[in-house]
């Protein structure tokens, strides 16, 4: 199966400033790369996907960057704000079924006023 | 309000017991998963189902079973629980070929 990780279990971040989570990956076969977040509480929530062919993809504050070569994906959060407090988890897509949606470990953003 | 739902919220269960966690969502998404969560390993795919009255085995499916007798209905069942089921459940549905799946807000289930 696929295996996914995050470089880092904590992020700590003061407001304003912009956050930069990252992932890595083994399967160079997956076809998408997705970012979910979870708030405290509650189940984890869409972000943003990337398919495999791109390099960039951005969103409402949102950059998620896909590096095939060393296998590496990140998000990137600008102006980080108290909302965005949550534990961040990236996922791998490679079709339906039990390799459909195959999740990391995650990483829990901490922001700091 | 459209969305998936999960019942119950929370359940402590004496181990040995069966216990049924349901799920129902109002999309009509054909794509129903079950995952668990705990702390450190993140959400591990349990079982899931591409469509009504087909299911298959994820990463961790022993000690659990699945029906989709129709398509909202996703229930997971264990059979004869034990302590290291104690966990978060999260269901989930998404539309055929989508990355962005709909979760509920998850049953956390406590085995005694």
């Amino acid at each position: 199966g696929e295996n996914v990780g995050l470089h880092l279990p904590t992020l700590s971040v003061q407001e304003g400033d912009n956050s930069i989570i990252n992932c890595a990956y083994s399967n160079s076969a997956s076809d998408y790369f997705i970012w979910y977040k979870q708030e405290s509480g509650k189940g984890p929530q869409f972000i943003i996907d990337i398919r495999s062919n791109m390099d960039k993809r951005q969103g409402q504050r949102v950059t998620v960057l896909l590096n095939k070569t060393v296998k590496h994906l990140s998000l990137q959060i600008a102006a980080t704000q108290p909302g965005d407090s949550a534990v961040y988890f990236c996922a791998v897509y490679s079709g339906g079924g039990a390799d459909g949606l195959t999740f990391g470990k995650g990483t829990h953003l901490i922001i700091q006023p | 309000i459209a969305g998936i739902t999960q019942a119950p919220t929370s359940q402590i269960l004496a181990a040995g017991r069966r216990m049924t966690l349901r799920c129902t969502q109002d999309m009509r998404h054909n794509a129903m998963y079950w995952y668990r969560q705990d702390l450190g390993l993140g959400l591990r795919l349990i079982h899931y189902s591409n469509t009504a009255g087909t299911t298959g085995k994820g990463e961790v499916p022993d000690g659990y079973s699945v029906s989709r007798a129709n398509t909202d209905d996703f229930p997971l069942t264990l059979a004869s629980a034990v302590p290291s089921q104690t966990s978060v459940y999260f269901c989930a549905s998404s539309s055929t070929g989508s990355t962005e799946a709909f979760f509920g807000q998850g049953t956390r289930l406590t085995v005694v």
